[in-house]
């Protein structure tokens, strides 16, 4: 069974400070992929990242990286430099290559950047 | 390229009237489309899948009778929302996929921008 946890729930950080964002994720596929999306309050879904479970070296875009455990299930999302605009849910999510290949969400970590 | 809209973007209706939401593909074939809904502050939960020209598939404890899905076109799928009530109130997202020109072979959905749904 597919199941992705994100253990915070909210997280509230003064602007300019770095803040990482857990994910773990459980699968019995072999080959999956992992995705990271913002949601701010707008609701539209933004697509971050996407990693297959080939690939496990880390990647960083800009202000945001992402570390990849496959070792610990784990894939991290870092922001560096925090900003206001980065206010926003963000989900992590996992989908596999065999069976009915649903994307599973995690329950989401509301991020907030004080200023 | 790989957009997708959602028509209406927020819809407000009676207790015991119909609602239809729009999914639409606009620049690609989507062979494959998912309807998701969202509770507030809650996550993503998948509703039914539905495949062009096919049935669609519904998730556990999602009732067909009541969100009827059609997925008539390779561009287009509707969400109806029947007899709806205040507890169907939530943000109805769908995504889409398309197999067959290399977008989907990544697993990657597109998503729309949702449709904020309040029952009366």
């Amino acid at each position: 069974a597919q199941k992705v946890t994100q253990a915070q729930t909210e997280i509230s950080v003064v602007e300019k400070e770095d803040v990482t964002l857990d994910c773990v994720y459980e699968t019995r596929d072999t080959t999956y992929y992992l995705f990271w999306y913002k949601q701010p309050p707008s609701g539209e879904l933004v697509f971050l990242i996407r990693r297959n479970s080939f690939d496990e070296q880390n990647e960083i875009s800009g202000r945001y990286s992402w570390n990849f455990q496959k070792s610990t299930s784990s894939f991290n999302f870092t922001i560096t430099a925090s900003q206001v605009v980065d206010s926003a849910v963000y989900f992590c999510a996992q989908v596999g290559f065999q069976g009915a290949q649903k994307l599973v969400f995690g329950q989401g970590t509301r991020l907030t950047i004080n200023p | 390229g790989a957009v997708v809209s959602q028509h209406p973007s927020w819809v407000i209706c009676k207790s015991g009237t119909s609602v239809k939401i729009e999914c639409r593909s606009l620049d690609f074939q989507a062979t494959t489309m998912f309807w998701y809904r969202q509770f507030p502050k809650q996550s993503l939960m998948l509703m039914a899948t539905s495949n062009e020209g096919s049935k669609a598939t519904y998730e556990q404890g999602v009732e067909k009778d009541k969100f009827l899905i059609n997925h008539a076109s390779l561009t287009l799928s509707t969400l109806t929302v029947t007899s709806a009530h205040p507890e169907d109130s939530s943000f109805y997202i769908c995504s889409a996929r398309d197999l067959w020109s290399g977008r989907g072979v990544d697993y990657e959905q597109y998503f729309g921008p949702g449709t904020r749904l309040t029952v009366t």
